[in-house]
């Protein structure tokens, strides 16, 4: 079974300024997805980005971009010039074949400070 | 172009009541699936479907029934609520497009439910 671990609860960072969020998992599966959430307190899930495993080329959208480290399991959100919009729990996300289930990790909750 | 629709919003029930969450989608999306989210647990996986009149059991199934007769609606059932079963609720629906890719993975605006 995958598990995906976020180990920091909570983070806080001015505005304009960068941020990494951490996640790491565990599988023994060698092509599988991983995805960043966004959950703002209107509680809707939203779609940050998504990184293939297969592509060793990290993933970017705008001011969001992954640190991929596929022997290490690693899967870290950067996020640049931090707005206050990006206010929100944060989940890292893994999903093998089926795109029925995603196993996420326990999110993370990121303030942004004026 | 409504995407996921989830309702009720906001529902209260008595323990060992019985309710259905609807779930309805309208963009022909094969794969179904509902979450349960709690404080600190992340989101978890109860039931999902991979297409009309096939599901199967996520990681916490237990108390909670499903079907899917048609490929737009996946009603996730509660027999007898019980405190536990306190959460938020998602439903989620995505496609693939050719080796296994997902994509489209759409979320519903949840429901909140809390059993007293």
């Amino acid at each position: 079974a995958q598990t995906v671990t976020q180990s920091q609860p909570e983070m806080s960072v001015q505005e304009a300024e960068t941020v990494t969020l951490s996640c790491t998992y565990d599988t023994s599966e060698n092509n599988y997805y991983l995805f960043w959430y966004k959950q703002p307190p209107s509680r809707q899930m939203i779609l940050v980005i998504r990184q293939e495993a297969y592509k060793q080329q990290n993933a970017t959208e705008n001011r969001f971009s992954v640190n991929f480290q596929k022997a290490a399991k690693s899967f870290s959100l950067k996020i640049s010039d931090s707005q206050l919009g990006d206010t929100a729990m944060y989940f890292c996300a893994f999903m093998y074949l089926s795109p029925s289930k995603l196993t996420f990790g326990k999110g993370i909750t990121l303030s942004v400070r004026p | 172009n409504a995407g996921v629709t989830q309702t009720p919003k906001f529902q209260v029930l008595k323990t060992g009541q019985s309710m259905t969450l609807q779930c309805a989608q309208d963009m022909n999306h094969e794969y179904m699936s509902w979450y349960r989210q709690d404080p600190g647990m992340g989101l978890r996986l109860i039931h999902y479907s991979v297409g009309a009149g096939i599901t199967d059991q996520g990681e916490v199934p237990n108390g909670y029934n499903v079907s899917r007769s048609t490929t737009e609606d996946f009603p996730l059932r509660l027999l007898s609520a019980a405190p536990s079963q306190t959460s938020v609720y998602f439903c989620a629906s995505s496609y693939s497009q050719g080796r296994g890719d997902p994509y489209g993975y759409t979320f519903g605006s949840g429901t909140r439910l809390t059993v007293v």
